[in-house]
């Protein structure tokens, strides 16, 4: 079945770890999104991708890093975790043909402590 | 950038009500998207709608672009309803979209 798969679900480190948030769809998706939620509050853009070899900042992108080599693949990396990283990231995709409409992740619940 | 602006934060309910929630954006949209975040944090689309009305079962929605406003209509609810609706707008359509904060809704049984 067609879908998007974010790794890992839960995820609890140590400040000034290097980690990367993994983000997959099987949709053939051109457009993929991350978000960053603190709980009950509001999705914050932190990156986004138009398709392959092309990236974007978004409002709250500082410190964190994407790559999109293949269309299917998203990854998200902290080069170093802060305790003011934890937080809920979600991804997501969109395809330009298919009406624009967002699939999103079951996200990945990060803690740094 | 643009403002989104959704009203009311909370709202509570008894299972069988209807209830209307409402989106407010401060500039011409292209793209216009309601969701549904249940309470294990799963997001759901609803409707892709930057223009007039959708219907789907119980829930249906109305943008009315030239007004920069949005509706989202929830008939009979159900206390599976609950959880967080979020409105989701971007200037064109296939650009990335900034959401709004959310209306809470708590449907009792």
């Amino acid at each position: 079945e067609a879908d998007i798969y974010q790794t890992p679900r839960y995820l609890v480190i140590g400040t000034g770890k290097k980690i990367t948030l993994e983000c997959s769809q099987t949709m053939g998706h051109d457009k993929m999104y991350w978000y960053q939620q603190d709980p009950g509050m509001e999705l914050h853009l932190i990156h986004y991708s138009y398709g392959v070899n092309s990236t974007e900042k978004g409002d709250l992108s500082s410190e964190s890093t994407v790559s999109r080599i293949r269309t299917e693949h998203f990854p998200l990396t902290l080069e170093s975790a802060r305790p003011s990283h934890t937080s809920q990231y979600l991804c997501a995709s969109s395809n330009t043909r298919g009406g624009y409409g967002y699939t999103f992740g079951s996200g990945t619940r990060l803690t740094v402590v | 950038g643009i403002q989104v602006e959704q009203s009311p934060p909370d709202l509570i309910l008894q299972e069988g009500a209807n209830s209307t929630l409402r989106c407010n954006f401060s500039d011409s949209v292209n793209n216009l998207q309601w969701f549904h975040q249940n309470p294990w944090g799963q997001l759901i689309n609803l409707f892709y709608i930057p223009s007039g009305t959708k219907q789907n079962g119980r829930l249906s929605a109305t943008t009315v672009a030239t007004e920069r406003y949005s509706l989202l209509y929830i008939s009979s609810s159900q206390t599976t309803d609950s959880g967080v609706y979020f409105c989701a707008v971007a200037l064109q359509a296939g650009t990335a979209l900034i959401f709004g904060k959310g209306t809470t809704l708590s449907v009792s049984s």
